[in-house]
């Protein structure tokens, strides 16, 4: 079984910071990592799927980094809204077919007003 | 709207007692998945659909079952053989059988056995 690890387990932020966390996973083997936003009582969101070495992407404040070659994938919001407290989850897979993703425990989001 | 619909949102059943979880979806996506978390535990996958009339064994199958008799439909039954079923229990679809898709998630059905 694939250990995927995220950091830190729980973040308290104040409103109007920015912040930043990791997911961790194996290196080799790499097809696909995923970040999925979580809200109680909701179902996960996909935030990205993101599949090539050093791809970025960005969806409004939210926006994710993609190391393959060390195998770490790094989550930033910039300027942090009530909105944003979630749980946010990384899933990796090492092949193309619809095995599943293997999910790291979420990095548990807090944000103050 | 279009989604995936999990049924029921919360089930008690007794020790030894078979349960079945409904998960419907009408985004006619191809491929289907069960998932299970426990307390302070990512999500891990019970099992998985590519296509109708197939499914695998993911990496905690044992005491499960499941059938995918039509696209939208992907059951996941409980038995009486599954050591520790309470839990929350997550159905998710994707369009094709491709791990690199975005997987869509139902809201989850919290099954507590007593």
């Amino acid at each position: 079984i694939l250990n995927v690890e995220q950091s830190p387990q729980s973040l308290h932020v104040q409103e109007g910071d920015s912040t930043n966390f990791t997911c961790s996973f194996p290196s080799s083997n790499f097809y696909a990592l995923h970040w999925y936003r979580w809200e109680t009582a909701k179902s996960p969101e996909a935030l990205f799927v993101m599949t090539l070495n050093g791809d970025e992407k960005k969806k409004g404040r939210i926006s994710a980094t993609l190391n393959t070659k060390e195998g770490y994938s790094y989550l930033y919001i910039k300027g942090s809204q009530p909105e944003d407290s979630a749980t946010y989850l990384c899933a990796f897979s090492t092949g193309g077919g619809a095995d599943g993703l293997t999910f790291g425990k979420g990095t548990h989001l807090i944000i103050q007003p | 709207d279009g989604g995936i619909t999990q049924s029921p949102k919360y089930l008690f059943r007794k020790e030894g007692q078979n349960v079945t979880l409904s998960c419907e979806q009408n985004l006619n996506h191809d491929a289907m998945y069960w998932y299970r978390q426990d307390p302070g535990q990512g999500l891990r996958l019970i099992y998985y659909s590519q296509i109708v009339n197939d499914f695998q064994k993911g990496d905690i199958a044992e005491g499960y079952s499941v059938s995918r008799e039509k696209k939208e439909s992907f059951p996941l039954t409980v038995t009486s053989a599954q050591k520790n079923p309470t839990a929350f229990y997550l159905c998710a679809s994707s369009p094709r059988p491709s791990s690199g898709n975005t997987i869509y998630f139902g809201e989850g059905s919290w099954l507590t056995v007593v």
